[in-house]
């Protein structure tokens, strides 16, 4: 069965410092892993996949298979950043579903 | 549409109450999946679509829900009876196809309250 642990349910980092939210997953096949974000009011929306290797708004992730975890990072926060992350794993082979983590919320403290 | 459009957008009722949620995909979009979004929880998986066929059912957590899709647009989720533990956001999302590198879309949810 599939599972994506967030250890951090909070987390406070000051403006301009490094910020990583932690991802570790539990999956018996190859996975595929993502990254989602929900801003104050907007709704959750893709923020990177492991797939792409992409750096979006300043943040990246590498899946570490070795370690399972994919932890998200950013050198350094902006105060815009303030929002939910959500770890999210794609299950069963075939589907899209998605499966996430509990979220961590992330405040960037001017 | 231009995103994925759910109603109602708040919905309070009774314990012991039926209540419907609907979703309108993404136009185009042939998979659709719904989820529960409870508050210490995190997004807890129900159940997806596609085209008109649920092949996986697995996330509902009681017979007292079921979800349909007719047209391949349109879908509902229908909690019967409802109790107090299913005060949560209902999400739901779409994407073009069900298959894996296919980007999730999520709608703003939909508020239940039961009191």
């Amino acid at each position: 069965a599939q599972r994506v642990t967030q250890p951090e349910k909070l987390l406070s980092v000051f403006k301009g410092a490094p910020v990583e939210l932690k991802c570790n997953y539990s999956y018996s096949g190859s996975p595929e892993l993502f990254w989602y974000v929900q801003y104050s009011r907007q709704r959750l929306q893709l923020l990177l996949r492991h797939i792409s290797r992409e750096s979006i708004k300043g943040f990246t992730a590498d899946l570490n298979k070795g370690e399972t975890s994919f932890h998200l990072k950013k050198p350094f926060a902006q105060e815009e950043d303030s929002a939910m992350y959500y770890c999210a794993l794609s299950g069963h082979s075939g589907a899209n579903n998605l499966f996430f983590g509990t979220g961590t919320r992330l405040t960037v403290i001017p | 549409g231009a995103g994925v459009s759910q109603s109602p957008s708040n919905k309070v009722t009774e314990k012991g109450k039926d209540v419907e949620l609907r979703c309108d995909p993404i136009s185009g979009h042939t998979a659709l999946y719904w989820y529960r979004q409870s508050l210490g929880q995190g997004l807890e998986f129900l159940i997806y679509f596609q085209g008109n066929s649920a092949p996986d059912k697995s996330g509902l957590p009681s017979d007292r829900f079921s979800a349909e899709r007719t047209g391949g647009s349109v879908s509902t989720l229908t909690i019967q009876r409802t109790q107090q533990e299913d005060s949560a956001v209902y999400l739901c999302a779409s994407s073009l196809r069900a298959s894996p590198g296919n980007t999730i879309y999520f709608g703003e949810g939909s508020w239940l309250t039961v009191v």
